[in-house]
């Protein structure tokens, strides 16, 4: 079984629609959850970092983890054609930088 | 954000050769980097943990002396493919760690490498 699951897509959506973005962990000890947005050829950038449980909101991004369930989500609301991008989960059991597991990644397309 | 840079962004190598990857961190300091491999429709895997001034960690199952790393300074670290073979190709990517900010959300990325061996 893979640290994290991530559905690769491909996700297609209309201009201005809601996306949500999932991951699914095993480890328990995950404690930081980060989303990064990745455009082609490209390294990641962080979009979203949270520790533990709960929501986070900035902008149009909300990310929410639950531990209990293992499951953790990205919304994007009012998506833009510039969101169009592949989204990966990360996660980590210290705070560190190191050993971070990521998500195969979601691949994101904004329909104008 | 901090700016990590990577070169280069793709190479294109016969099979046999070796490759040298460059990773930069441009307007902070790093001691530690890391450098992924990801192979398509794959997640990032860390290869290899690089420590300036002192020999690099590497994960399981990943091969020290095919995959060379040098980090000889607080912003520079190297990643060399040596003998590359076709199973070689993927996509690089080095990420740098600030050295006054380690936390998760001061790990910043470089915008990749692939590496195509014919």
């Amino acid at each position: 079984q893979k640290e994290v699951e991530q559905d690769p897509g491909p996700l297609s959506v209309p201009e201005g629609a809601i996306v949500s973005l999932n991951c699914t962990y095993s480890n328990s000890a995950f404690q930081y959850f980060m989303w990064y947005r990745q455009y082609s050829r490209k390294g990641p950038e962080l979009l979203m970092y949270t520790y533990s449980s709960g929501n986070k909101e900035d902008g149009r991004f909300t990310a929410q983890v639950d531990k209990s369930s293992k499951y953790i989500s990205l919304f994007i609301r009012d998506s833009q054609p510039s969101d169009s991008a592949t989204y990966l989960c990360a996660m980590s059991a210290s705070n560190t930088g190191n050993q971070f597991y990521f998500g195969t990644g979601t691949s994101l397309t904004v329909i104008p | 954000g901090a700016v990590v840079s990577q070169h280069p962004s793709w190479v294109i190598c016969k099979s046999g050769t070796s490759v040298k990857i460059e990773c930069r961190s441009l307007d902070f300091q790093a001691t530690t980097m890391f450098w992924y491999r990801q192979f398509p429709k794959q997640s990032l895997m860390l290869m290899a943990t690089s420590n300036e001034g002192s020999k690099a960690t590497y994960e399981q199952g990943v091969e020290k002396d095919k995959f060379l790393i040098n980090h000889a300074s607080l912003t520079l670290s190297t990643l060399t493919v040596t003998s590359a073979h076709p199973e070689d190709s993927s996509f690089y990517i080095c990420s740098a760690r600030d050295l006054k900010l380690t936390t998760n959300e001061k790990l910043f990325f470089g915008s990749g490498t692939q590496l195509s061996v014919l």
